[in-house]
C-alpha cells in the first residue's frame, strides 16, 4: 500500500512551547490529508482536513488557532500545536488519500507528551 | 458519529479463523465498508474494503450480506501478530470524506 510517514515519532516538550509535526506522503501526491488525535484507550478522533493550497477545515471543538495546519505541497502537511499544555498530550496521526482513489492510508503516529 | 456496531472484544486461538462481525444497518447505496486495524501504539493499517460483493486479498476476506446491513471480516489463520483493534467503517467511495472511527473490536489471539 501507499506509504505515509510522520516526524517525529515522539516528542516531549515543556508547557507553553510549540511543537511541529510533519506528515509526508512518500510515493504519491496527496491533495488532501487528515489529522487525527487519539487519547489513551480511546478511538481516533478527526481533528481537521488539510487541503493543499487552501485553509484547513477543522472539526467542531478543535481550535484552529491552537492547532495550526499547513499543507504547502502535495506531499507535506504540518500540524503545529501552539502553546502546548499537558492536556494536549496525545497520539497524533495523519492520513492521506490516494488521488482518484478510495483508500485512506495512515502514518505511524506521533506521541506528544507535554510536561 | 460512527455508523457501525461491533463487539467490544473477541478472543481467537492461534491458527484458527477469526471472524469479526460488523452491523451497518443504515448504510447508504453509495457507501463502502472499510476495515482497518490498529496494533498498539501504531497508526491504523488498511485491510480491505468492499461495496456489495465479497472481497479477498492477502490479508483477509470480507463477506457482505446481500442486504448490506452487516459484514464479517475473516482472518483465515490468525497469528499472535494479528492481535489488534479492528475497525469497521462505512464511507462513500469518492470525494474527500474522511474515515470516522468507532470503538472497534479488540481481537486477542491466544497461543
Amino acid at each position: 500500500g501507499a506509504v505515509v510517514s510522520q516526524h517525529p515519532s515522539w516528542v516531549i516538550c515543556k508547557s507553553g512551547t510549540s511543537v511541529k509535526i510533519e506528515c509526508r506522503s512518500l510515493d504519491f501526491q496527496a491533495t488532501t490529508m487528515f489529522w487525527y488525535r487519539q487519547f489513551p484507550k480511546q478511538s481516533l478522533m478527526l481533528m481537521a482536513t488539510s487541503n493543499e493550497g487552501s485553509k484547513a477545515t477543522y472539526e467542531q471543538g478543535v481550535e484552529k488557532d491552537k492547532f495550526l495546519i499547513n499543507h504547502a505541497s502535495l506531499t507535506l502537511s504540518t500540524l503545529t500545536v501552539t502553546s502546548a499544555h499537558p492536556e494536549d498530550s496525545s497520539f497524533y496521526i495523519c492520513s492521506a488519500r490516494l488521488p482518484l482513489g478510495d483508500t485512506q492510508y495512515f502514518g505511524p503516529g506521533t506521541r506528544l507528551t507535554v510536561l | 458519529d460512527a455508523k457501525t456496531t461491533q463487539p467490544t472484544s473477541m478472543d481467537c486461538a492461534e491458527g484458527r479463523a477469526a471472524n469479526l462481525p460488523c452491523n451497518h444497518s443504515t448504510i447508504s447505496g453509495n457507501e463502502y465498508v472499510y476495515w482497518y486495524r490498529q496494533i498498539h501504539s501504531q497508526g491504523p493499517q488498511y485491510i480491505i474494503h468492499g461495496l456489495k460483493n465479497n472481497e479477498t486479498n492477502e490479508m483477509a476476506s470480507l463477506i457482505i450480506t446481500e442486504d448490506r446491513k452487516s459484514s464479517t471480516l475473516i482472518l483465515p489463520h490468525a497469528t499472535l501478530r494479528d492481535t489488534a483493534v479492528y475497525y469497521c467503517i462505512v464511507r462513500v467511495g469518492s470525494g474527500n470524506t474522511p474515515l470516522v472511527f468507532g470503538k472497534g473490536t479488540r481481537l486477542s489471539v491466544i497461543a
